[in-house]
């Protein structure tokens, strides 16, 4: 078992719609970290979390410590969302674990 | 643009070759990294450069040498590589505890 899972693995939506990404990890972090990876694979950085909640735009990451469970909500969605999106955690013992992502494709 | 340049954007090499991938920023930052993304495989860590010093060896290995003249600029030199290093690498920086800026990185081809 992955000490980083993501869900879905592949993602579908319509223009307009509400998407959730969810992660789940296993082991004690001090942060987590939302990225989107476009194809050619230039990678950005969305949000790094340690608790809470943050929001950019229409993108809103959500993080529960106790749960060990993270959310990347995009509202809205538009085909330029169309990426992958990838879990990242540092965990306590300072290393850093990516999940295996997501494929996302908003259709028009 | 992240303020993070890797050079080149692609590059095809054979197995008997040298040849080195740059990474430069200038947003100040104190660590710098280099991933490796397979096809169909999570990005992993190779090596990990903090104001200089490597603190960070994934068992790489040591056909992949990692230089760090200064915070600025980050190399990896490649030499005797097989095709199954082929992949997309990838160069970050941060400062140490913040959020990581990712290059545009290198699609490298070993035939």
């Amino acid at each position: 078992k992955n000490e980083v899972e993501q869900s879905p693995q592949n993602l579908t939506a319509q223009e307009g719609e509400f998407i959730t990404i969810n992660c789940s990890y296993s082991v004690g972090i001090s942060a987590l970290h939302w990225l989107q990876q476009h194809p050619g694979g230039g990678i950005v950085s969305l949000f790094m979390l340690s608790s809470g909640k943050k929001k950019h735009g229409r993108l809103i990451a959500t993080i529960n410590i106790q749960e060990k469970h993270s959310s990347l909500h995009i509202t809205a969605s538009h085909p330029r969302d169309s990426a992958v999106y990838i879990c990242a955690v540092r965990s306590s013992y300072d290393k850093v674990i990516f999940g295996p992502g997501t494929s996302l494709s908003v259709i028009p | 643009e992240t303020g993070v340049t890797q050079t080149p954007r692609h590059l095809v090499m054979g197995m008997t070759n040298k040849k080195s991938l740059k990474c430069e920023q200038h947003l100040g930052h104190n660590a710098m990294y280099w991933y490796k993304q397979s096809a169909k495989k999570p990005l992993e860590l190779m090596f990990v450069y903090n104001f200089k010093e490597q603190t960070e060896n994934n068992s790489v290995p040591s056909r992949f040498s990692p230089e760090c003249p200064n915070s600025s600029h980050l190399f990896l030199h490649l030499h005797t590589l097989q095709p199954e290093d082929s992949a997309l690498y990838l160069c970050a920086s941060s400062p140490w505890t913040g959020e990581a800026f990712f290059g545009q990185g290198t699609r490298l081809t070993v035939v």
